[in-house]
């Protein structure tokens, strides 16, 4: 069965770097999210991207963040410079034309 | 904006009993989706139900139920004869069936089952 893939697994990074999350979403979907969750908290949307291009963020998603769709497979989630409040798990989802999301294993994002 | 309400942060259960884990939204549209996903203590978010809002009937998957109130606009899962790899976070979440279909979550429920 496809599945969505992320990777790293988990990534540590000092505060002020810049991150890269890799995504690579299942091959025949066209909606592409980003979602994170901050430990013990709720799952919270940060930006979905459709044809190429950003349709819709959140008041998350600032200018520190940027998503990509490099080559037609992977799906990227930058963060320019880290704070320590980006730690977090970082979600994928893709989904087809009126399917569901399906989510990637996540990454673990800690920033020290 | 549309918002999604778990009242119980906690919940346990027998193993082999039925539990119910509560939820309610909030929205203005009538054209949407409502879900449970399991977040097992590896993370990885897996989707256990799914209900449209225009559908009247309660959606099944084997011992995972929904009892969908509409008018009410709650939606509350109900797990039968619970079982060991139950256990885990249970996020209630809610789409639109238009625009980026983006989904807003519960703030969730973590279920314990007791053997």
């Amino acid at each position: 069965e496809p599945e969505v893939t992320q990777t790293p697994s988990h990534q540590v990074t000092q505060m002020g770097q810049e991150v890269i999350l890799r995504c690579v979403p299942i091959s025949n979907h066209l909606y592409f999210y980003w979602y994170r969750q901050i430990l013990g908290q709720k799952v919270e949307f940060l930006v979905s991207f459709y044809n190429n291009e950003i349709s819709e963020k959140s008041e998350i998603f600032d200018d520190q963040f940027s998503v990509e769709r490099p080559d037609g497979s992977n799906f990227t989630l930058k963060i320019r410079s880290t704070k320590l409040e980006d730690s977090a798990m970082y979600f994928c989802a893709s989904k087809a034309v009126s399917y569901e999301q399906y989510f990637g294993p996540g990454t673990r994002l800690t920033v020290t | 904006a549309q918002t999604v309400t778990q009242s119980q942060p906690e919940m346990s259960v027998q193993e082999a009993e039925t539990v119910t884990l509560s939820c309610t939204y909030d929205t203005s549209e009538s054209d949407y989706y409502l879900f449970w996903y399991k977040q097992p203590p590896s993370r990885q978010m897996i989707l256990v139900i799914r209900q449209e809002a225009y559908k009247q009937q309660n959606a099944t998957e084997n011992r995972f139920s929904v009892n969908f109130q509409k008018a009410a606009k709650s939606f509350s899962l109900k797990i039968s004869d619970s079982q060991l790899g139950d256990a885990a976070m249970y996020f209630c979440a809610y789409r639109n069936n238009f625009g980026n279909e983006k989904l807003t979550f519960g703030t969730g429920t973590r279920l314990t089952i007791i053997p």
